[in-house]
């Protein structure tokens, strides 16, 4: 009963440093997304996916790179890191069939840039 | 993408019914309306959707009036773990990335 794990939970990251989030789904979804959360904000789309091999960037894409090499699995990969890039990342995934497609996304993944 | 808006905060207090409205004026045919709660320290997680007339669960209820221009979700007898922020989002039913989010509404339910 997984649903979307992401990890790490926490991280601290010096400037110009680069890592990725990893990002995971058993729901066999072919849906997934990244979306980053500033302090009392609501949610922008960095990065997404309609399946494997296919992404697309969202509103705010800039200093981020994705891919999806399987339906499981939407890495993000933040290149140089920034002070600016400091936020709470959430990754979704939802089934691309049907009326009434829920949004599932994961417990976040706290980032910090000093 | 159609815009919405939403009051940026409500207080309740326990055992009382919250109305919340969302507008979206330039909702299009193909749009459903869907509503999304978050906790604190956590991803949201869907409530309801609904693309006209009255869609009820057993969390909440979504009123949409025939226009569609408009919407609101009802939570009945509302408690303390009721306290949350409460996204409305309109889009098409397709993929998902026509969802956009906006700050959301801030309801706090008080004893």
């Amino acid at each position: 009963n997984a649903g979307v794990t992401q990890t790490p939970k926490f991280q601290v990251l010096k400037t110009g440093q680069s890592m990725t989030l990893q990002c995971a789904q058993d729901m066999n979804h072919e849906y997934m997304s990244w979306y980053r959360q500033d302090p009392g904000m609501g949610l922008r789309l960095i990065h997404y996916s309609v399946g494997a091999g296919i992404t697309d960037q969202g509103e705010v894409p800039n200093g981020y790179n994705v891919s999806r090499s399987t339906t499981e699995d939407f890495p993000l990969r933040l290149l140089s890191a920034a002070p600016s890039q400091t936020s709470v990342y959430f990754c979704a995934s939802s089934s691309q069939i049907g009326i009434g497609n829920t949004i599932y996304f994961g417990e976040g993944s706290w980032l910090t840039v000093v | 993408l159609a815009k919405t808006t939403q009051p940026i905060s409500m207080d309740s207090y326990e055992g009382q019914e919250v109305n919340i409205t969302c507008s979206h004026n330039n909702i299009a045919t193909n749009d459903y309306i869907t509503w999304y709660q978050q906790f604190p320290s956590q991803g949201p997680r869907f409530i309801i959707q609904g693309y006209k007339t009255k869609v009820t669960n057993e969390v909440a209820s979504l009123f949409i009036p025939a226009d569609r221009k408009s919407s609101t979700l009802s939570l009945p007898r509302v408690s303390l773990s009721d306290t949350a922020v409460y996204y409305c989002l309109v889009g098409e039913d397709n993929y998902g990335q026509n969802f956009v989010f906006g700050p959301g509404t801030r309801l706090s339910v008080l004893p």
